[in-house]
């Protein structure tokens, strides 16, 4: 069963990227990994999936390297607006997922 | 957004009473699971159903049970509600075609047991 580390809360000023880094040493080779961004009395919002390799989309990127036991999160010029909770989620569909505790992050003015 | 509703959004409730939590979709999605939240726990997973009548335990089934009796319901009960289940509750779907692995979540339900 693939749990999940991260960092407990990451800071960074508007406009810089921000990358935040999952661990999921037990990732099982059917397992997907997707990314969420909660707001306060929100329900969790999926940003970014990837299985390997890159994926891009208007919002996000995603970094998987060869042997997936990590992935990062990477948010082109942040703004106030990106402050949340991030999780990453690792998880085949259908079965157990561990959602973690997630990154805290604020973004500075 | 996915068609995900919870009800209701929030509810306070005695120690010792039985309380159930509906999650309606209007989806057709296959999955669909119910997590609770807690602070300095993130979200942990109670119980998921892959079908109609399927159903199977996640990290902290103890004391919750389910049940889906149709594709776009999946309800949650508290046999005897305790304080430690105070939380806040999320629905989520998943399977839908071409789109399988992510999950989308309801509002969430905020659950006070007093």
């Amino acid at each position: 069963l693939a749990k999940t580390t991260q960092p407990i809360s990451m800071d960074s000023y508007e406009g810089q990227e921000v990358n935040i880094t999952c661990s999921h040493n037990n990732i099982a080779t059917n397992d997907y990994i997707t990314w969420y961004q909660q707001f306060p009395s929100q329900g969790p919002r999926f940003i970014i999936q990837g299985y390997k390799t890159k994926v891009t989309n208007e919002v996000a990127s995603l970094f998987i390297p060869a042997d997936r036991k990590s992935s990062t999160l990477s948010l082109p010029r942040v703004s106030l607006s990106d402050t949340a909770v991030y999780y990453c989620l690792v998880g085949d569909t259908g079965n157990q997922f561990y959602f973690g505790t997630g990154t805290s992050l604020t973004v500075i003015p | 957004d996915a068609g995900i509703t919870q009800s209701p959004r929030h509810k306070v409730t005695e120690t010792g009473t039985p309380v159930t939590l509906r999650c309606h979709q209007t989806e057709n999605h296959r999955y669909m699971y119910w997590y609770r939240q807690d602070p300095g726990h993130g979200l942990r997973l109670i119980h998921y159903s892959y079908g109609v009548k399927d159903t199977d335990k996640g990290e902290v089934s103890d004391g919750y049970s389910v049940s889906r009796s149709k594709t776009e319901d999946f309800l949650l009960t508290l046999e005897s509600a305790t304080s430690s289940q105070t939380s806040v509750y999320f629905c989520a779907i998943s399977g839908g075609s071409g789109d399988g692995e992510t999950q989308y979540f309801g509002p969430g339900t905020r659950l006070l047991v007093l």
